[in-house]
């Protein structure tokens, strides 16, 4: 079964905008990542935030964790077409490196 | 691209066959993970190799096997194929415990009938 889910399913919104991505989890972790995928195919390492960190950058995206409330978000600054893709995050609960994903957020960058 | 392949890239096979995946690691990277992703589910991991040894399974029958080999690449066989084994099957590496991020391949389809 999955480990968290994410919130919303599925987002669409105009290009420029931002987008936001949430992740809640249920046990406790070392650390979060998110990831992308474009079309059903692999995925991509987006950025990954350690549990005693609490917000981190990485170009356009900014991710948040609150440990406490077991959750994460993803937010995504001046969004393009090209960042039209579904989005997971993933953690460790699963043990050191087998990671535990959510069900993902499909993100619609309308031109 | 993060320099790890898998082949096939699809494969159609028919209940009760048995099926063999590929999977090339990035280079200098020893540890392998398979994930099973259906169809609009985030992956679940299925099990990791390092050094040749299984090293960790999910919740997936004994007729999902894996192999790993000096190189470091690895096959993933199911026996005994069910409709629900359809789904894309990523395979994933990664350096040794410590370097948590995993690098993905394409990933192969795989559709039972």
């Amino acid at each position: 079964s999955q480990q968290g889910e994410e919130d919303p399913q599925a987002l669409s919104i105009q290009e420029g905008e931002n987008a936001t991505m949430n992740c809640s989890y249920k046990t406790s972790i070392n650390n979060l990542q998110w990831y992308r995928q474009n079309s059903g195919r692999g995925l991509v390492h987006l950025i990954l935030i350690r549990s005693n960190e609490r917000e981190k950058h990485s170009g356009r995206l900014r991710v948040t964790l609150d440990t406490s409330k077991k959750s994460s978000s993803l937010l995504i600054t001046a969004s393009r077409a090209a960042d039209t893709a579904s989005y997971f995050c993933a953690t460790d609960a699963g043990g050191a490196q087998k990671l535990v994903f959510g069900q993902g957020t499909r993100l619609t960058i309308n031109p | 691209e993060t320099g790890v392949t898998q082949s096939p890239t699809h494969l159609i096979k028919t209940r009760g066959q048995q099926v063999t995946l590929r999977c090339s690691s990035q280079s200098g990277h020893n540890t392998v993970s398979w994930y099973q992703q259906a169809l609009g589910q985030g992956p679940q991991f299925i099990f990791q190799y390092y050094r040749e040894e299984e090293n960790g399974r999910g919740n997936f029958p004994p007729r999902f096997s894996g192999l790993q080999f000096p190189n470091y690449s690895s096959e993933l066989n199911v026996n005994a194929l069910e409709l629900d084994d359809s789904a894309l099957y990523l395979c994933a590496s990664s350096l040794p415990a410590g370097q948590e991020t995993q690098y993905f391949g394409p990933g192969t389809r795989l559709l039972v009938l």
